[in-house]
């Protein structure tokens, strides 16, 4: 069973670059979101959404953009990247009802 | 928005008892997650409290009293395989989790 599948797994991106990291999950979940992991300060999310064709801001969301074309995929973008953007970021997923969250296994990015 | 307090460390010896504390203050209140997370994985769930009271499962227990925004996750019988990073997360009435930074565990033989 898939679950909640981000890729890539890691990346090495020039600062200035574009960047999109995707996610795509298969458990009809109706939540998702984003969350970028850094040494110290714990998961903080950067974009979320309630259902297809929704979003909303998190804690973290200069810098960053989100679309939700349909329930499974989730993709997160990078217009142009800057070294502070460097983290680990994890999609996860959810049903509202229950709040439990599923996380992919991330992405570590690091911009140069 | 949301303040989530939990120690950074704690360490503590094979078979013995651990509990880590989580203080929080919120705009919304819609329950409270613990999370584990071994080093160079993703979190994975562990409990939820939404009422006040003790939630038992297996050797975790997890606690919450909602008018003093407090919660503890106790780990019992602790196995090497237990060390790892405990996230305390409290989800807001928008259906969103805010974690805390996270205590990691440490078990000594």
């Amino acid at each position: 069973t898939a679950g909640i599948t981000q890729a890539p797994t890691s990346q090495i991106l020039a600062a200035g670059r574009s960047m999109t990291l995707r996610c795509t999950q298969d458990m009809r979940h109706n939540a998702m979101y984003w969350y970028r992991q850094d040494l110290g300060l714990g998961l903080r999310l950067i974009h979320y959404s309630n259902t297809a064709g929704t979003t909303g801001k998190g804690e973290v969301p200069d810098g960053y953009s989100v679309s939700r074309a349909n329930t499974d995929d989730f993709p997160l973008t990078l217009a142009s990247a800057v070294p502070s953007q460097t983290s680990v970021y994890f999609c996860a997923s959810s049903y509202t009802e229950t709040g439990e969250l599923f996380f992919g296994e991330g992405s570590r990015l690091t911009v140069l | 928005g949301q303040n989530i307090d939990q120690p950074t460390e704690m360490t503590a010896t094979e078979g013995a008892i651990v509990q880590i504390n989580c203080t929080y203050q919120t705009s919304g209140f819609n329950g409270l997650f613990w999370y584990q997370q071994h080093a160079g994985e993703a979190p994975t769930f562990l409990s939820y409290n939404v009422l006040d009271g003790l939630e038992e499962k297996g050797r975790f227990s997890s606690f919450l009293s909602r008018s003093k925004g407090y919660s503890y996750l106790l780990l019992k019988e602790l196995q090497m395989k237990d060390s790892a990073s405990y996230l305390c997360a409290v989800r807001d009435n928008d259906y969103k989790l805010s974690f805390g930074a996270g205590t990691t565990v440490t078990v000594r033989a």
